[in-house]
């Protein structure tokens, strides 16, 4: 199976400071037609994870864009450009280039 | 808007099969999409136990062997998860998702005697 790490896995920011999680694979993530199946999702408090990033920079609906990724090969990041209290939660990055697909160990977001 | 509804017994003995259902509204499941079952025990991460396509091609993630059977109704507009010979470490929030971009609310399974 692809492991993804997930870094640092406790994240406490500042309100209206930047934030960032990087997630590694164990092997890279380009599928056949060329695209990098690399998601990140986020699951506040009580709630079913939703999906912020999908291929690697792409937004989806309805997601402030202070939120962004990047990344290639191997290496992703989310970054948060000012955090907000509504971002408290888990962040989980996942590939869904290899199957199983799989996520990363979470990362949890607090308010210093 | 595209919702998705989890069902099945919140408690299942120790061996037998726990079966679930993922009722899906707004959207045609024959038109497309994979849908699947991810899993999470409580205080843990996420892990993804099956996808079915709407034509009903699947992928099982191996680490559970040949415990899980999915299926998908069209005429329904739902689709199933069947996993066998539960045990303790089967306890978790299941969640169904149409892959990977709308999730249900999940529904916690217990696996207790």
């Amino acid at each position: 199976d692809v492991v993804m790490t997930q870094s640092p896995l406790s994240l406490p920011v500042t309100l209206g400071q930047p934030a960032s999680i990087s997630c590694r694979s164990s092997q890279g993530l380009v599928w056949s037609d060329g695209d990098i199946y690399l998601n990140w999702f986020q699951q506040r408090p009580g709630q079913s994870p939703r999906r912020l990033i999908y291929k690697v920079s792409n937004r989806d609906s309805g997601v402030p864009d202070r939120f962004s990724g990047s990344g290639s090969g191997t290496d992703f990041t989310l970054k948060i450009s000012r955090v907000e209290a509504e971002d408290v939660g888990l962040y989980y990055c996942m590939q869904g280039t290899h199957w199983p697909h799989t996520f990363g160990q979470g990362t949890k977001l607090e308010i210093k | 808007q595209v919702q998705l509804q989890e069902s099945g017994p919140g408690l299942v003995k120790p061996s037998d099969t726990l079966s679930l259902t993922c009722a899906v509204s707004g959207y045609s499941i024959s038109s497309g999409y994979y849908w699947g079952w991810i899993r999470q025990p409580p205080g843990k991460g996420l892990e993804w136990i099956a996808s079915i396509s709407h034509r009903g091609n699947t992928y099982h993630n191996p680490s559970l062997k040949s415990r899980v059977t999915t299926s998908i109704d069209t005429s329904e507009n739902q689709f199933s998860l069947r996993l066998s010979s539960v045990t303790a470490a089967d306890t978790a929030v299941y969640y169904c998702v149409r892959v990977d971009d709308i999730w249900g609310q999940g529904t916690m399974v217990t696996v207790s005697s």
